[in-house]
């Protein structure tokens, strides 16, 4: 199986500041057909899971610009400019090219 | 618009099989995939296995031994089936449809499920 390896596991960022979570994979998620099946949610408190990235790089419908996703093979980051209060909660990468496997989590918390 | 609801029981005894139906709308079950994904308290989510749209299915090797994903495309549902229940089995059970993208675009609510005597 394939494991993502999701670093921070904790975050800590004032309002307004960037935040950064890295997130690798043990195989490549490159697949055959050229795509790289790598997505990006958030869970608020008390809530399901939302999507913010799919396909590594492509923000969901109605998600704010502030988010960003890059990277490929198998080194992916997400990016969250300007942090809001809204932006808190626990981020989870998903990979989707093999057998699907979540990383860990990391806590964006305010500092 | 599209929505997804699982119920089934709150409470399940250790060793027992847990059965839980992730019911839909706005959707055709012959169109998309459906998956389930589980979270223990407090924990992570875990990825536990899918339907697809031809009625195929996948299942993490983990708990591939226990686990049964079925559904009824004339109700719009799709089941879970996981016997052999224990105490670290406790935690809130999701569906969720898989988009074109292979990203889990909506989500249902959850179901809270205690193993417990």
């Amino acid at each position: 199986d394939v494991v993502m390896t999701q670093t921070p596991v904790s975050l800590s960022v004032s309002l307004g500041n960037q935040a950064s979570i890295s997130c690798r994979s043990s195989q490549s998620l490159l697949h055959s057909d050229g795509n790289t099946y790598l997505s990006w949610y958030l869970q608020k408190p008390g809530q399901s899971p939302q999507l913010l990235i799919y396909l590594a790089s492509n923000r969901f419908s109605g998600v704010s610009n502030r988010f960003s996703g890059s990277g490929s093979g198998t080194d992916f980051t997400l990016k969250i400019s300007r942090v809001e209060p809204e932006d808190l909660g626990v981020y989870y990468c998903f990979q989707h090219t093999h057998l699907p496997t979540f990383g860990a989590g990391t806590k964006l918390e305010l500092k | 618009q599209v929505q997804l609801k699982e119920s089934g029981p709150g409470l399940v005894q250790p060793s027992q099989t847990l059965s839980l139906t992730c019911t839909v709308s706005g959707f055709s079950l012959t169109s998309y995939n459906v998956h389930w994904v589980r979270q223990p308290p407090g924990k992570g989510l875990e990825w536990m296995g899918r339907m697809r749209y031809n009625g195929d299915t996948s299942y993490n090797s983990a708990l591939k031994s226990r686990l049964s994903i079925s559904r009824d495309t004339s109700k719009n549902q799709v089941f879970l089936k996981m016997n052999s229940l224990q105490t670290d089995d406790t935690g809130t059970y999701y569906c969720t449809r898989d988009w074109t993208t292979r990203s889990l675009d909506y989500w249902g609510q959850g179901v809270m499920v205690t193993v417990s005597s």
